[in-house]
């Protein structure tokens, strides 16, 4: 099955600074790989996500990058402020089923 | 998202209990799954189905089982409850479709004892 892991765990930056987090994935048929914010006591909510036809994609502050060739991607968040606060889980899954396999997620702070 | 809801949203149990969660959605969405997250590991898929006469097993299947009781519902049982059940369980909705999204509900807090 899918492996994913995700780095780093826990992430501080400052505000105002970027805030970059990465995973990799084992399984080279994976084509579709969401990111999750979960904000404490609350469910998971897409943020953004990136299907294997694209190497990046960008959505206001908040951008996602893939290589397929070494099977990882990436989450970029610029001009980080204190509701970006959250822990953020990335995932993968095959387009033909979207059973998804999450990686352990990064707590991420953001000091003001 | 209020169109997935989750039963209850906070339970303690005893170990040996029986014990439903159930999750019922106004999407109109044809797959569901349920998930349980811990600490540290994120979240694990425990079944899925992909319409009501489809069940299947995900990585974490055991001491678990479900029942699709139609389109919109979607239920998850422990049969015996143990303590290492104890977790946030999340279920989710998605439609099949070149832009497939998976959305979560709320979550049900589980204790056992």
């Amino acid at each position: 099955g899918e492996n994913v892991e995700q780095h780093p765990s826990t992430l501080s930056v400052q505000e105002g600074d970027s805030a970059v987090i990465k995973c990799t994935y084992s399984d080279s048929a994976s084509n579709y790989f969401p990111w999750y914010k979960q904000e404490l006591g609350k469910r998971p909510q897409l943020i953004i996500d990136i299907r294997s036809n694209v190497g990046e994609k960008k959505d206001q502050r908040i951008a996602v990058t893939l290589n397929k060739t070494a099977k990882h991607f990436s989450l970029h968040i610029t001009e980080t402020q204190p509701e970006d606060s959250a822990v953020y889980f990335c995932a993968a899954a095959r387009s033909n089923d979207y059973k998804l396999s999450f990686g352990a997620g990064t707590t991420v702070t953001v000091r003001a | 998202d209020a169109d997935v809801t989750q039963t209850p949203r906070n339970r303690i149990t005893k170990t040996g209990k029986r014990i439903m969660l159930e999750c019922s959605q106004t999407k109109g969405h044809d797959r569901m799954y349920w998930y349980r997250q811990d600490p540290g590991l994120g979240l694990q898929l425990i079944y899925y189905s992909f319409d009501v006469k489809d069940i299947n097993k995900g990585e974490i299947s055991d001491g678990y089982s479900v029942s699709r009781q139609a389109q919109a519902k979607f239920s998850l049982s422990l049969e015996s409850a143990i303590p290492n059940q104890t977790a946030l369980y999340f279920c989710a909705t998605s439609d099949p479709g070149p832009q497939e999204t998976q959305y979560f509900g709320p979550g049900t807090r589980l204790l056992v004892l």
